[in-house]
């Protein structure tokens, strides 16, 4: 069922670096592309999301960069923080169809 | 408001036994969505309702597990008799009809042994 591949599968960051991660979808349908934190014992919360006909989105320190025609897409954290360690997915929708990628656990060292 | 809410936290039950699970989403969210997430892997889509009508099923092992939404609020997850492979975290999830926006519960931790 896993339609979307994420990589890396875990990622260590110093404290203050970029953290980046990858995804790439082979399902031309797929039109919302979510990105999603999940802290331990809890269920993933919507981070930021973003549609095909826009190529970057920005939130804070959280962008979204998207390739339309190689089928990528990637989360780039910036001045990462011990705060954002937890389990990232990035995931794929068409309709209300989400497919979920393998997530990243990303630490962030102090 | 108070999320989605699921009950119960963790289950630890022997093989062959049944479970059941219950989510409670958010007041308005005509859409909820059931997700099984193994061990350092995405969630995957088990069933979908719209309302009490369940729309996408395809996904959920019709011979042993079994979901009902009455009266389109509140939903519940059955496993009989369960396995040592249905060890997993049992997450649901609830959304307006035609929105992109998820609000995801804690997830209930099941354990086969």
């Amino acid at each position: 069922q896993q339609q979307v591949k994420q990589s890396p599968q875990s990622l260590i960051v110093q404290k203050g670096g970029i953290s980046i991660i990858n995804c790439a979808y082979e399902n031309t349908a797929f039109d919302y592309f979510p990105w999603y934190q999940q802290f331990p014992g809890k269920g993933p919360a919507l981070l930021i999301a973003i549609r095909p006909d826009v190529s970057e989105k920005k939130e804070g320190r959280f962008t979204i960069s998207f390739n339309k025609s190689a089928k990528q897409f990637s989360l780039h954290i910036m001045d990462s923080q011990p705060g954002d360690s937890a389990t990232y997915f990035c995931a794929a929708t068409w309709g209300n169809d989400m497919r979920f990628g393998a997530g990243t656990r990303l630490t962030v060292k102090p | 408001e108070a999320g989605v809410v699921q009950s119960p936290r963790y289950k630890i039950i022997e093989k062959k036994q049944p479970v059941a699970f219950w989510c409670n989403p958010i007041s308005g969210h005509n859409t909820l969505y059931w997700y099984r997430q193994n061990l350092g892997q995405g969630p995957e889509l088990l069933i979908r309702y719209e309302n009490e009508e369940a729309v996408d099923d395809s996904q959920l092992p019709k011979d042993r597990f079994s979901a009902e939404r009455l009266k389109g609020v509140d939903s519940t997850l059955k496993i009989q008799p369960a396995e040592l492979g249905d060890s997993a975290v049992y997450l649901c999830a609830s959304s307006l009809t035609g929105s992109r926006g998820y609000t995801f519960g804690s997830g209930t931790r099941l354990t086969v042994v």
